[in-house]
């Protein structure tokens, strides 16, 4: 079965200190993988993406991350956290070869608190 | 960037109307959008998939008859929640993807309607 896994549900650090989100995912073959934010009461924001090529992808706001295939896992970091970047962080995956029918399964999320 | 609207953002209605939400992509075209729900401190769960023309697919265990989903045109898909009831608040957020371009085809989000049935 498709599945998106996050292990940590809540995660406090403190501004200045750096971060690991983790996320493992079960699919068939390797996917598209994705990382949203979301602040409350918003909709989703695309942190980054990774289809192919260099395994470390960047993205906006300071984050990246790393596929590693052999565990199965995209975990996003970010070197130095500020306090704007409190928020629910979604790890998701999505089907290489897109059909009709074909969807983004989404992690269960963690939630950051950043403590000033 | 691709952006995704949503209308209303809020809306509170009375046990037993009716709400139409409606999702269009401002800038490029999509055959195919999708419909989340999501509960507080929850993730987001796929409801239906809305194809341009033809009937939307839902999800195992989503109400066909209760979420009425219609997408007419490229650029516009819409649900709607029949005899809303309380447990029918939450929070309701539609993708939309891109035809154009390379593989994969991306989805782009709105940014959600909250919707409130007293």
């Amino acid at each position: 079965a498709q599945s998106v896994t996050q292990p940590d549900i809540h995660i406090t650090v403190s501004e200045g200190a750096s971060l690991e989100l983790r996320c493992n995912y079960s699919y068939g073959a390797t996917p598209y993988l994705f990382w949203y934010v979301q602040s409350p009461g918003q909709g989703l924001q695309l942190l980054l993406k990774y289809f192919s090529g260099d395994t470390l992808v960047q993205g906006i706001k300071g984050f990246e991350a790393e596929f590693k295939r052999s565990q199965s896992s995209f975990n996003l970091r970010k070197p130095s956290v500020h306090w704007s970047d409190a928020a629910e962080y979604f790890c998701a995956v999505g089907p290489r070869r897109t059909t009709s029918y074909d969807k983004v399964i989404f992690g269960p999320g963690t939630s950051l608190s950043v403590i000033p | 960037g691709a952006v995704v609207s949503q209308h209303p953002s809020r809306v509170i209605c009375k046990s037993g109307t009716s709400v139409k939400i409606e999702c269009r992509s401002l800038d490029f075209q999509a055959t195919t959008m999708f419909w989340y729900r999501q509960f507080p401190k929850q993730s987001l769960m796929l409801m239906a998939t809305s194809n341009e023309g033809s009937k939307a697919t839902y999800e195992q265990g989503v109400e066909k008859d209760k979420f009425l989903i219609n997408h007419a045109s490229l650029t516009l898909s819409t649900l709607t929640v029949t005899s809303a009831h309380p447990e029918d608040s939450s929070f309701y957020i539609c993708s939309a993807r891109d035809i154009a371009g390379a593989l994969p085809k991306e989805q782009f989000f709105g940014p959600g309607t909250r919707l409130t049935v007293l």
